[in-house]
């Protein structure tokens, strides 16, 4: 069955550090994967996706993940997080009639 | 850009009372959807919704749910009868083709009493 696994609940970082986010799939064909970020009391937004192609896809707000097909993992990082940033994180990969299936988030906090 | 809208951004209705989350999709897009998040959870697919009927369904979508586009441009959920377990955070998302990402909305916070 395709799933999708976030395995950091929680993640803390320092405002300036840098940031990465797991994220594991469990697919038979290439998936199509992205990485959404919901503020409190906010919607989903949509930062990346990955279809094919370049393994290292570029979204918004400075993230970047890599899609590695060996790992089984589809990462979000960022060089230089903003308090800003402070959100849950949402990673969801393309099932069966363009559903998604989501992990179960992972929530950043930052300190300054 | 535009945006997927949804109200009201809050609902308290009592536990077997009927209710209808609205969802206005962007214009242009011809698949919508339904997801469900219950506090603490993660986000759960409900329902699936093109050409005028559904596409595919979850477990969860059970005979108290159904979906409608009752003019061009707004899309609802209904709930014919609430339950206390209904209470979660509703989004509805949209896509113009199949292979596009999905865009969401605000979510519906949805309280059973």
């Amino acid at each position: 069955a395709q799933s999708v696994t976030q395995p950091d609940i929680h993640i803390t970082v320092s405002e300036g550090a840098s940031l990465e986010l797991r994220c594991n799939y469990s697919y038979g064909a290439t998936p199509y994967l992205f990485w959404y970020v919901q503020s409190p009391g906010q919607g989903l937004q949509l930062l990346l996706k990955y279809f094919s192609g370049d393994t290292l896809v570029q979204g918004i707000k400075g993230f970047e993940a890599e899609f590695k097909r060996s790992q089984s993992s589809f990462n979000l990082r960022k060089p230089s997080v903003h308090w800003s940033d402070a959100a849950e994180y949402f990673c969801a990969g393309r099932g069966y009639g363009n559903k998604l299936v989501f992990g179960a988030g992972t929530i950043l906090r930052v300190k300054s | 850009e535009p945006e997927v809208t949804q109200t009201p951004s809050h609902q308290v209705t009592q536990m077997g009372q009927e209710v209808i989350l609205r969802c206005v999709p962007i214009s242009n897009h011809l698949y919508f959807y339904w997801y469900r998040q219950i506090l603490g959870q993660k986000v759960e697919f409900l329902v699936s919704f093109y050409n005028n009927e559904i596409s595919e369904k979850s477990e969860i979508f059970d005979d108290q749910f159904s979906v409608e586009r009752p003019d061009g441009s707004n899309f609802t959920l209904k709930i014919r009868s609430t339950k206390l377990e209904d209470s979660a955070m509703y989004f509805c998302a949209s896509i113009e083709g199949p292979d596009q990402p999905q865009h969401f909305g605000d979510g519906t916070r949805l309280s059973i009493l």
